[in-house]
């Protein structure tokens, strides 16, 4: 069966501080990755998209950036966070190929930027 | 654009049976899909629909009607465990990316 691992569960971070956190994926193949964020009183907000190594879909603008380096490893990086970073930031993944993509959820990272 | 209205709140009590509502507007469209997600927690997916009509599994059903851009969630027999944030979600024609409402949060009481 397919698992998702996202770390770490909390972050306290000031700004102007950088982020790196990763997610990974056992058991499948090519996953379609993505990151979302969820502020509070907010719905989920998809912030990338990945559909193979190297491959970065952005859609919203922003100080974030995603890297794929392996097949099954997703890392959402800022260099200089801000306030308005704070959030609980969820990765997911898909399967590959056509049809129905329905999305699997990672833990979840809490994201508190002070 | 792109538009998905949820009710922000809804309270029913146990045993009963709860309707919870989306309606889009997107552009593109490969189906809708509805997540569980409880406080603090990452949501868990529930059902999709991709043709007109009703799905069943369990307790919950989920019902779609793409010409008047329409969904909903049927909660039957509530328990107090279905208090949680109800996420309606439409994917894009691509299938790449699920666009999310803000969520209706259901209290359950007793």
């Amino acid at each position: 069966s397919q698992t998702i691992h996202q770390w770490p569960a909390t972050l306290v971070q000031p700004v102007g501080s950088p982020l790196s956190l990763e997610c990974t994926v056992e058991g499948t193949s090519n996953p379609n990755l993505y990151w979302y964020r969820q502020a509070a009183g907010r719905g989920l907000q998809l912030l990338f998209y990945s559909v193979g190594i190297g491959q970065i879909s952005s859609e919203v603008p922003q100080n974030l950036s995603a890297s794929r380096p392996q097949d099954r490893q997703f890392i959402l990086s800022s260099k200089k966070l801000l306030l308005s970073d704070s959030g609980f930031y969820l990765c997911a993944w898909s399967p590959p190929g056509g049809g129905i993509y329905i999305q699997y959820f990672g833990a979840g990272t809490r994201l508190s930027v002070l | 654009g792109q538009n998905i209205d949820q009710p922000t709140e809804m309270t029913a009590t146990e045993g009963a049976i709860v309707q919870i509502n989306c309606t889009y507007q997107t552009s593109g469209f490969n189906g809708l899909f509805w997540y569980q997600q409880h406080a603090g927690e990452a949501p868990t997916f529930l059902s999709y629909n991709v043709l007109d009509g009703l799905e069943e599994k369990g307790r919950f059903s989920s019902f779609l009607s793409r010409s008047k851009g329409y969904s909903y969630l049927l909660l039957k027999e509530l328990q107090m465990k279905d208090s949680a944030s109800y996420l309606c979600a439409v994917s894009n024609q691509a299938g790449t990316a699920l666009i999310f409402g803000k969520g209706t949060t259901l209290s359950v009481s007793s």
